[in-house]
């Protein structure tokens, strides 16, 4: 069966600092992958999506990059993090089976800039 | 569009009672339609989906409906539980963009005891 882990669960972090958040996939080969952030009490953004190793698109502007180094290994990061990236960082995964298919979710991560 | 940045709309229903809960969604070319629960402090879960070639699908205490020429999609959940309390999520996504799953604002279900 298929698994997404994504890590950590919790994270404080000071403005300027880096930032480096990990998910991956297990049970499965050439996942479609998302990055969603969501806002306290607020709905999921879309911040970037892949379809394939090195195939990444940026769905809004903003202080973050994503990187895809192997196929089930999806990376959030930041150089320098800000006050206004604080919020619940959600890591998806779903078939790339064509004709659009149900998103697996990880647990999430709480990222909290001080 | 994506509508992140509202504050989430309530509905309160009694428990036993039928709750409906309702997403507009703006690209008609979509084809494909997601509804997910999502309970505090996790990610969400999937519930039910529908393709735009159905306009009603069933599944255990809930249905979509969806309504391709008003861009409307609905969710009904049957016999409601306290166990239903939750933020719901719709999902939009098209073959033109990768079907990549865009989501709505959201909705939160309180289940009255």
């Amino acid at each position: 069966s298929q698994t997404i882990h994504q890590w950590p669960a919790t994270l404080v972090q000071p403005v300027g600092s880096p930032l480096s958040l990990e998910c991956t996939v297990e049970g499965t080969s050439n996942p479609n992958l998302y990055w969603y952030r969501q806002a306290a009490g607020r709905g999921l953004q879309l911040l970037f999506y892949s379809v394939g190793i090195g195939q990444i698109s940026s769905e809004v502007p903003q202080n973050l990059s994503a990187s895809r180094p192997q196929d089930r290994q999806f990376i959030l990061s930041s150089k320098k993090l800000l006050l206004s990236d604080s919020g619940f960082y959600l890591c998806a995964w779903s078939d790339d089976r064509g004709g659009g298919t149900e998103a697996f979710f990880g647990q999430g991560t709480r990222l909290t800039v001080v | 569009g994506e509508s992140v940045g509202l504050h989430l709309p309530t509905l309160s229903v009694q428990e036993g009672d039928n709750s409906i809960i309702n997403c507009a969604y703006s690209n008609s070319a979509s084809d494909y339609f997601i509804w997910y629960k999502q309970e505090s402090g996790k990610g969400p879960q999937f519930i039910i989906d529908i393709r735009s070639n159905m306009d009603k699908r069933q599944g255990q205490r809930v249905t979509v409906l969806l309504n391709k020429t008003v861009k409307h999609l609905s969710l009904q959940i049957a016999a409601t539980q306290p166990g239903d309390s939750a933020v719901y999520f719709c999902a939009e996504s098209r073959m033109d963009s990768s079907y990549k799953l865009i989501f709505g604002s959201g909705t939160r279900l309180l289940v009255r005891p």
